[in-house]
Order: structure tokens, then sequence, then C-alpha cells
């Protein structure tokens, strides 16, 4: 079984700086089986990034995505004061299909 | 407009169950699998499975095998998870998306607005 591990578990920052968020898999995943999602509260996970580095519809280029094999960055380049929410990875695989990450926590600093 | 629209929260005591509902509309409801995930308060997310709805046919989460069950009924493009033998650790938010394919690429790329089921004796 996949597991992913998101660090750092909380990251504090001001606006306008830039955001560097980690999902690690416990062994090498395929780039398309890995995505990013965003939630805040209240509110249902959004789509930010799927096969790793493709951007979904509607999401600002200031968002991006990286990596291959077991390291996985989600990269937020400039800060906006709605990007402070907690953010998940996701990967797709055989058993079982689906597992998340634990989660990283942006909050304004 | 693409839209799945959840059915209201719930209250259940231990030991009842709950059916919770996820309608479909602007898209051809056959063509695309529902996942429902959820979430328990202030934790993360959690899959509990899957299910075709063109075929019916599901896949689960071992943890749930047995007391998960995911239904559709295609007349009304709308999909549905029960979950039996409720008890107070099944309090969460459960939330149906859809999943979409890009080339190889598997996403998740419409979500419901979520389902407060409350266990409480």
């Amino acid at each position: 079984e996949i597991v992913l591990t998101q660090s750092p578990g909380t990251l504090s920052l001001s606006p306008g700086e830039r955001a560097t968020l980690s999902c690690r898999a416990s062994q090498a995943i395929r780039s398309g089986s890995l995505a990013w999602y965003q939630q805040k509260p209240g509110q249902p996970p959004r789509l930010l990034i799927y096969g790793a580095s493709g951007r979904a519809t509607g999401i600002p280029d200031s968002f991006s995505g990286s990596g291959s094999g077991t390291d996985f960055t989600l990269s937020i380049s400039r800060l906006e004061p709605e990007d402070f929410a907690v953010y998940y990875c996701q990967h797709y695989g055989d058993s079982p299909p689906v597992t998340f990450g634990q989660g990283t926590r942006l909050e304004s600093k | 407009q693409v839209h799945l629209a959840q059915s209201g929260a719930e209250v259940k005591k231990p030991g009842a169950s709950v059916k919770v509902s996820c309608k479909a509309s602007g898209y051809t409801f056959i063509n695309y699998y529902i996942y429902w995930v959820r979430q328990a308060p202030g934790q993360g997310l959690e899959w509990m499975g899957w299910i075709n709805p063109n075929s019916g046919g599901t896949n689960y989460v071992q943890k749930f095998q047995g007391r998960v069950t995911m239904t559709r009924d295609t007349s009304i493009s709308t999909a549905y998870m029960e979950l039996s033998s409720l008890r107070s650790g099944d309090t969460a938010v459960y939330y149906c998306a859809r999943e979409r394919w890009v080339d190889t690429a598997m996403l998740l790329d419409l979500w419901g607005q979520g389902t407060l089921v409350t266990v409480s004796s």
C-alpha cells in the first residue's frame, strides 16, 4: 500500500511570499497518478493539479506542481489571502485505488 | 452547469444506518465513476469506495467491507452511499466526487457540497 506523507504539517507564511509543499510517497509512483487539492473550511476539496504538473481548469498559474518517483511538490509562487487553506496530495493506484496525504495547513503569519 | 448535489445532514443513533444521496446534473451521469470520501471533524480525507454508474459495479475500501453499500438510480442520475452499524467514529462529512481521466491521469474534478452525518446516542 502506498503511503503519502506531506510536509510540513503547518506552514506559516505572509501574503506575497512563495509556498513550497511536499508530498512523499512510500514507494515510487507514476507521475500521472498524483493530484493536489485545496480545501477551505466548510467547503469540499477543490482540484488544483493533476498528473503531478497539470493545472486544473480555472486554477491560476501561481500554482504549479512538479516531481517524480517518490517526491512531489506543490508551489504557490506568490501567496494571495485566499490561498491560505489546507492542501492534500492524492494518489491513484492499485490497492487501494485512492490514498490521500494527511494534509498541509497553510496559514497566514 | 455541472453539479453534484448531496442530501442534507443526518443525525443517527449508534447501530443505525444512513443513506446519503448524490444527484448529478449538467453531464451524462453514466459516463463517470462516483467516488465517496469522508472527513471526520478536524481530520483528513478518507476514500471509502467508488461506483460505476453505468454497470453498478463497486469497489470498497476493505475497512468498510460489509458495512457500506453504494448504489445508483440512473433514471434520476443519483448515486447513493449507505453505511450501516454506525458508531461514533463514523461521525464525519461525507462527500461524493466525480472521477475523470485526462490521458493517464485520474482526477476528482467535481465534488458535492458534503453531508454531515452525526452519530450520537
